[in-house]
């Protein structure tokens, strides 16, 4: 069964550091979605793209966050620079067309630690 | 926005026990309500949906429930069983959006 991937799975930098973060989503699936989710609670959208365009970005601190999926297909988030407040899962998700009624299928995650 | 409310925040029960988690939500226009569940270090997978058209939906021991004009649904799992053990999340899909506002989840814990 095809699986929504992510890299790398854990990461722990030092506050003012640049990380990045990969997803390669189901094949096919035109919408990526990057979520944040702080220990003990939900996942939080952060950025969601319909093929390489944005659709919503507007929980994403611009500032010291950017997200990028320049063929359509894989994606990367970059934090720069990260501060401990950053420290949370990064989940990646993908859906077939962004629709009411399709299902998003959740990668592995990112365990970031920012010290 | 969208907000989610989830309820309880942990819960225990007996194996073989029924459990329950409520959820409200904001957004009178929301139409479609899915329930993850997340087991330790592992991804939030879908376990059952429901969209706004459908009052009750069943798959084997789970079943959700929604309530439009209260703009609350509950997920009902029957004769639970340790492995059902997780974090579990309710999310809703707001009007003129795909995307989804979850609630901040329900540890369930089966004791044997």
């Amino acid at each position: 069964e095809a699986e929504v991937a992510q890299s790398p799975r854990y990461k722990i930098t030092e506050k003012s550091q640049a990380v990045a973060f990969w997803c390669d989503p189901i094949s096919g699936h035109a919408t990526l979605y990057w979520y944040r989710q702080i220990l003990g609670q939900g996942p939080e959208l952060l950025v969601q793209f319909q093929d390489e365009s944005v659709v919503d970005d507007s929980q994403l601190p611009k500032d010291r966050f950017s997200a990028e999926r320049l063929k359509g297909v894989d994606s990367t988030l970059k934090i720069q620079p990260a501060e401990l407040g950053d420290s949370a899962m990064y989940l990646c998700a993908s859906s077939q067309t962004g629709g009411f009624y399709n299902e998003q299928f959740f990668g592995p995650g990112t365990r970031l630690t920012v010290l | 926005g969208e907000n989610v409310e989830q309820h309880p925040s942990t819960l225990s029960v007996q194996e073989g026990d029924s459990a329950v988690i409520k959820c409200t939500y904001s957004d009178s226009a929301s139409n479609y309500f899915p329930w993850y569940k997340q087991e330790l270090g592992k991804r939030p997978q879908l376990i059952i949906d429901i969209r706004s058209n459908v009052g009750e939906k069943k798959d084997q021991r789970i079943a959700v429930t929604l309530n439009k004009t209260a703009k609350h649904f509950s997920l009902h799992i029957t004769e639970t069983q340790p492995e059902d053990s997780a974090v579990y999340f309710c999310a809703a899909s707001g009007a003129g959006s795909y995307q989804l506002t979850f609630g901040k989840g329900t540890k369930l814990s089966v004791i044997p």
